[in-house]
């Protein structure tokens, strides 16, 4: 069974930095691309940044302006999200989301994690 | 940007009844289309992909169909387990998704 367990959100001030992470299990970790998806309270969902199975290609949101940075260890099936310069704007659930098949990176999303609370506030 | 247009925002229907929801792409994604459930307080699950293949484990009554710009999904007789969020999505030229539609308890 196919499990993504975020963690690392909380409370930050804001111009503050937070690095979330995603462990993964279940599936060959290094053969799926994994994106981050971004969902404000009360809002949509919003695609924020992935990286392939052997982290040689990365792409994000024009949104974020640089921002974040997106990385993985496949050694530790594992997923990252370095999140710098945060906004009340980024407030929101971060999830992780697995590709549904092993090409990159046009695929949609087969398997989610539950998520993690990022509140930026002051 | 693709931008994702669902209607109705909220739809009212009773248990038993049928629900179609409506999806609209500004340009053409081919199939590239996906269609999620969200209940409150849980993650996305994914029901259709490609226009109309049903995720693994997800029941008959959820049908998908249409290409290009216009989409639909098909719930043909709710359950009282059905009452959610749907989201659409396309993942022809990156990701974007709709700003969903609620379906609600008549």
């Amino acid at each position: 069974e196919v499990q993504l367990l975020e963690s690392g959100g909380g409370l930050v001030q804001p111009g503050g930095s937070l690095r979330l992470s995603c462990a993964a299990s279940g599936f060959t970790f290094s053969s799926y691309a994994v994106s981050w998806v971004r969902q404000a309270p009360g809002k949509g969902l919003e695609w924020v940044s992935v990286i392939s199975g052997s982290g040689g290609s990365i792409y994000y949101a024009d949104s974020l302006r640089g921002r974040f940075t997106i990385s993985r260890d496949n050694s530790k099936n594992t997923l990252y999200l370095q999140m710098n310069s945060l906004r009340a704007e980024d407030t929101a659930v971060y999830y992780c989301a697995k590709a549904g098949s092993t090409s990159c990176c046009n695929d949609y999303f087969d398997s989610w994690g539950q998520g993690t609370l990022v509140i930026v506030s002051s | 940007e693709i931008v994702m247009t669902q209607s109705p925002a909220t739809l009212s229907v009773s248990p038993g009844e049928r629900a179609t929801l409506s999806c609209r792409a500004s340009q053409s994604v081919s199939n590239n289309l996906a269609w999620y459930q969200q209940k409150p307080g849980q993650a996305p699950r994914l029901l259709i992909y490609g226009a109309s293949t049903r995720a693994t484990g997800i029941p008959a009554r959820f049908s998908g169909s249409g290409s290009g710009t216009e989409f639909t999904l098909t719930i043909s007789s709710l359950q009282s387990e059905d009452f959610a969020v749907y989201y659409c999505q396309q993942y022809y030229s990156w990701w974007t998704f709709g700003q969903g539609t609620k379906v609600e308890i008549k």
